[in-house]
């Protein structure tokens, strides 16, 4: 099972929107509903964001956002903020089995 | 609270056995799996497997099927993570995580385990 394809970086000031996308396969991303984000900030474990494509858990900003296209997952970020600043992972169900992501480094100018 | 407590920073030897562990409290144990991701140093996210506490049924991911042992005991709360002959390849952090049943996400995950293989 292949990890699933996210850019290596993204950036953008405060205030901005940033879209990070996650490619899998009909086997992944495409054949469930079931796609989690995850935050995690250095040294500290990661903390999940969005988990069924699309839902927020308690607690987490609603400029975090979660959308799904085919085989292809995408987590946006609006109204960048200087503690956004992570990496962001993604997450899928494959069958008894999850897949992560390659892992994005979001930084804020 | 909801919270998983895994034990502390272990270093061996290549070829040594080890077994880590997950403490789950604050909810029923049994209600969700429990699953453990490596990160390798500076490196991503990787899903090892997941066991059903209650029954102790267990999935892996095939780069570790064979490699490594999920084991739980439901009367304690806790799960386990098993070598029998570590190499220095498998020097990561370990963490466990609750999987959601019905949506599949990591929504508590515990501090981390850090394991060092080294001669």
């Amino acid at each position: 099972q292949s990890a699933l394809t996210q850019p290596r970086s993204v950036s953008g000031s405060p205030g901005q929107s940033v879209t990070i996308s996650c490619t899998g396969t009909s086997s992944d991303v495409d054949g469930y509903k079931y796609v989690s984000w995850y935050q995690q900030n250095a040294g500290k474990a990661p903390k999940v964001m969005i988990f069924d494509v699309n839902k927020r858990p308690s607690g987490v900003p609603d400029r975090f956002s979660g959308s799904r296209s085919g085989n292809t997952a995408s987590l946006t970020i609006s109204g960048l903020q200087a503690e956004d600043e992570a990496d962001y992972y993604c997450c899928s169900y494959a069958g008894s089995r999850g897949v992560f992501g390659t892992g994005t480094k979001v930084t804020v100018l | 609270e909801v919270q998983l407590v895994q034990s502390g920073a272990e270093v061996k030897k290549p070829g040594e056995s080890l077994r880590i562990s997950c403490k789950g409290s604050g909810y029923s144990f049994t209600n969700d799996w429990i699953s453990w991701v490596r990160q390798m140093p500076g490196k991503g996210l990787d899903w090892m497997g997941r066991i059903d506490p209650t029954d102790s049924y267990t999935n892996y991911s095939p780069s570790f099927q064979g490699h490594v042992t999920i084991s739980a005991d439901k009367s304690i709360s806790t799960v386990y993570l098993q070598w029998r002959s570590l190499k220095a390849s498998d020097t990561a952090m370990y963490y466990c995580a609750r999987l959601k049943r019905g949506h599949y996400d990591l929504d508590v995950w515990g501090q981390g385990t850090t394991v060092t293989v080294s001669s």
